[in-house]
């Protein structure tokens, strides 16, 4: 099946403790992004990624590392979480940024920095 | 600075009404605009609408984007529970590189 898979799907941490949220997709895509969800701001862009080792900050990338050494996999990185990072994150995938096609989404991690 | 912004915030109607519900968007260099469904989870695709004036349509739900004008409307007929959820319209900017989400309108269905 077709699919964006992250890991986890909850997490609760806190401050200063640094994580990891995986996220692959199986679909051979070649864009890949990270998004957080908030209450009245929707989702918006943190870090994106073209292709193998091309990655770009979107709107909100303070707070995040990424990194893409393999087509199927975009992790997301918090360093040093603060409670200010407590959100819920998708992950996305295209097939490649030069198409009109649309992104898909993974399920979510919802992640509470205490 | 580029931003979509959706209208109205929410909306409940009964099973069976039509509902509207708008996109304006402020983005630099326009590719695409994208209507999502969104219930409690990821966002699934609805339309993607690249040109003026196109209706895209799928069963009880249509979108058409008004490039000039830059909106785009979604319309659902003969509402069910089912479409109870967060709309969510997103742009696509520049290069394809950049998507901008507005918040989203929730829609509550009412038999």
């Amino acid at each position: 099946e077709a699919q964006v898979t992250q890991n986890p799907r909850y997490l609760i941490t806190v401050t200063g403790k640094k994580l990891t949220v995986t996220c692959s997709q199986n679909m051979n895509h070649e864009y890949m992004s990270w998004y957080r969800q908030d209450p009245g701001l929707g989702l918006r862009q943190i870090y994106y990624s073209m292709n193998v080792e091309v990655t770009d900050k979107g709107d909100v990338p303070e707070g995040y590392k990424v990194s893409r050494k393999e087509k199927r996999n975009f992790p997301l990185i918090l360093e040093s979480p603060s409670p200010n990072q407590t959100s819920l994150y998708f992950c996305a995938s295209r097939l490649r940024l030069s198409s009109y096609n649309e992104q898909f989404f993974g399920p979510g991690t919802r992640l509470t920095v205490l | 600075e580029d931003k979509v912004v959706q209208s109205p915030l929410s909306l409940v109607v009964h099973e069976g009404d039509t509902v509207t519900l708008n996109c304006s968007y402020e983005v630099t260099n326009f590719r695409s605009l994208l209507w999502y469904k969104q219930e409690k989870k990821a966002p699934t695709f609805l339309f993607m609408l690249t040109s003026s004036g196109i209706e895209k349509k799928s069963g009880r739900l249509s979108s058409i984007l008004d490039k000039k004008e830059l909106f785009s409307i979604l319309n659902i007929t003969a509402t069910q529970t089912g479409d109870s959820a967060v709309y969510l319209c997103a742009v696509e900017g520049n290069t394809g590189n950049q998507f901008y989400f507005g918040t989203g309108t929730s829609l509550t269905v009412i038999p």
